[in-house]
């Protein structure tokens, strides 16, 4: 059955302090892998696209990576602006255009 | 990034009542919108897919009758939720995609429904 899962389910951090979030899928043949943002009360804001293993994304002090299991989410040097959940999902070639998404991980950077 | 606007943002309505939330994509022809459910602090849950000009595919559990979709343009689509009850009080988020091989999904700002 395929699935995602995300890891931690929650994280605090210091501001400055760096870490990573950890998205796990398994799908038969995947078509892309993607992270979103998500604030309170917010519809979720996409970051990056991965398509292929070894493939890397980078956006301020984001930066995505996709190996053939899992993909990680580096965080630099965050900043309390930084504190969202982040949601990973991905699109499998025999889902059509549909989107399976994994729980989150809940972020919270302390000033 | 291409934009989702969704409407209303916020309604409160009393149980028994129906209420429509709208799904427009503005700057792109949507061939696929998605209508997810969010409880507080989980992930998206997938209540339909909708294709321009045929009737959408609910997921299981989801009642039909209930939640009405229409996905009447490449532009348009709309969750309608019918008598209304307490316990269909949710965060409503809509979501487009061009449909291209390896497109992205972008979301509406979601629809906070209150019943009364």
């Amino acid at each position: 059955e395929d699935q995602v899962t995300q890891s931690p389910e929650a994280l605090r951090l210091q501001e400055g302090e760096s870490s990573s979030l950890n998205c796990s899928y398994t799908v038969s043949g995947l078509r892309g892998l993607f992270w979103y943002r998500q604030d309170p009360g917010k519809g979720p804001e996409f970051l990056f696209t991965l398509y292929s293993a070894g493939e890397e994304k980078e956006k301020e002090r984001l930066k995505a990576t996709l190996t053939k299991k899992e993909s990680f989410l580096h965080i630099t040097a965050p900043k309390p602006e930084d504190s969202a959940t982040y949601l990973c999902a991905v699109q499998a070639n025999n889902y059509g255009q549909n989107f399976v998404f994994g729980p989150g991980t809940r972020l919270s950077v302390l000033p | 990034g291409a934009v989702v606007s969704q409407h209303p943002s916020r309604v409160i309505c009393k149980s028994g009542t129906s209420v429509k939330i709208e799904c427009r994509s503005l700057d792109f022809q949507a061939t696929t919108m998605f209508w997810y459910r969010q409880f507080p602090k989980k992930s998206l849950m997938l209540m339909a897919t909708s294709n321009e000009g045929s009737k959408a595919t609910y997921e299981q559990g989801v009642e039909k009758d209930k939640f009405l979709i229409n996905h009447a343009s490449l532009t348009l689509s709309t969750l309608t939720v019918t008598s209304a009850h307490p316990e269909d009080s949710s965060f409503y988020i809509c979501s487009a995609t061009s449909g291209t091989h390896t497109g992205e999904l972008f979301f509406g700002e979601g629809s906070r429904l209150t019943v009364l």
